[in-house]
């Protein structure tokens, strides 16, 4: 049973525009969400978070929203550039700071 | 940012026979790691979660005779395959937290891709 879904494998956008990255989630017990770029043969790399609480977190070029009553939250990057692509993993973090993943979407910002 | 290594980065090895990878925490004290695993084109799966000093915690499903882990130190952690066969290739990847810090801290290894023939 997965408990944090990430239903688009892969997104392409072009330089300049938003990025929108979904994930959802049937766990109500998670207590922070986090978001993690990863490139090929290499660990995750924290990115931004948002706390169960909160419906919004930015930083930067980044914004994650939490629609609670949904279980659904997303990832914009705006304005996307090249350097952005990469694979995006959602993940629900839990007591004990254990995390639970969803299986990462691919995105392509092409120049 | 803090940094977390892994050794080796790549191993084959033959069924039957056993691997050790390291991970070690390189400017910080990880009074706990955690070890995942990762199938092409899948999610990382949290195979257990060690403390510094005490036994492992393992993961529903993960056999913790066939993957042990052992975390002597507040700096290294490693998990050996025992026994190892061709369905235990994957990628292994470790992350370590210490003691204080903000939830979001816990820091990833660049992972160990294993391959059993």
């Amino acid at each position: 049973d997965q408990q944090v879904k990430q239903n688009s494998p892969s997104l392409s956008v072009q330089e300049g525009r938003i990025s929108i990255l979904n994930c959802d989630y049937t766990n109500s017990m998670f207590d922070y969400f986090l978001w993690y770029k990863k490139y090929p043969a290499e660990g995750p790399t924290f990115l931004i978070s948002i706390s169960s609480i909160k419906d919004k977190n930015e930083d930067g070029r980044f914004t994650v929203f939490l629609n609670k009553s949904a279980k659904h939250l997303s990832l914009h990057i705006v304005p996307s550039q090249p350097g952005d692509s990469a694979v995006y993993f959602c993940a629900g973090q839990s007591s004990n700071y254990k995390l639970t993943f969803g299986k990462g979407t691919l995105l392509t910002v092409n120049p | 940012g803090a940094v977390v290594s892994q050794h080796p980065s790549w191993v084959i090895c033959k069924s039957g026979t056993s691997v050790k990878i390291e991970c070690r925490s390189l400017d910080f004290q990880a009074t706990t790691m955690f070890w995942y695993r990762q199938f092409p084109k899948q999610s990382l799966m949290l195979m257990a979660t060690s403390n510094e000093g005490s036994k492992a915690t393992y993961e529903q499903g993960v056999e913790k005779d066939k993957f042990l882990i052992n975390h002597a130190s507040l700096t290294l952690s490693t998990l050996t395959v025992t026994s190892a066969h061709p369905e235990d290739s994957s990628f292994y990847i470790c992350s370590a937290r210490g003691n204080a810090g903000f939830y979001y801290e816990q820091y990833f290894g660049p992972g160990t891709r294993l391959t059993v023939t």
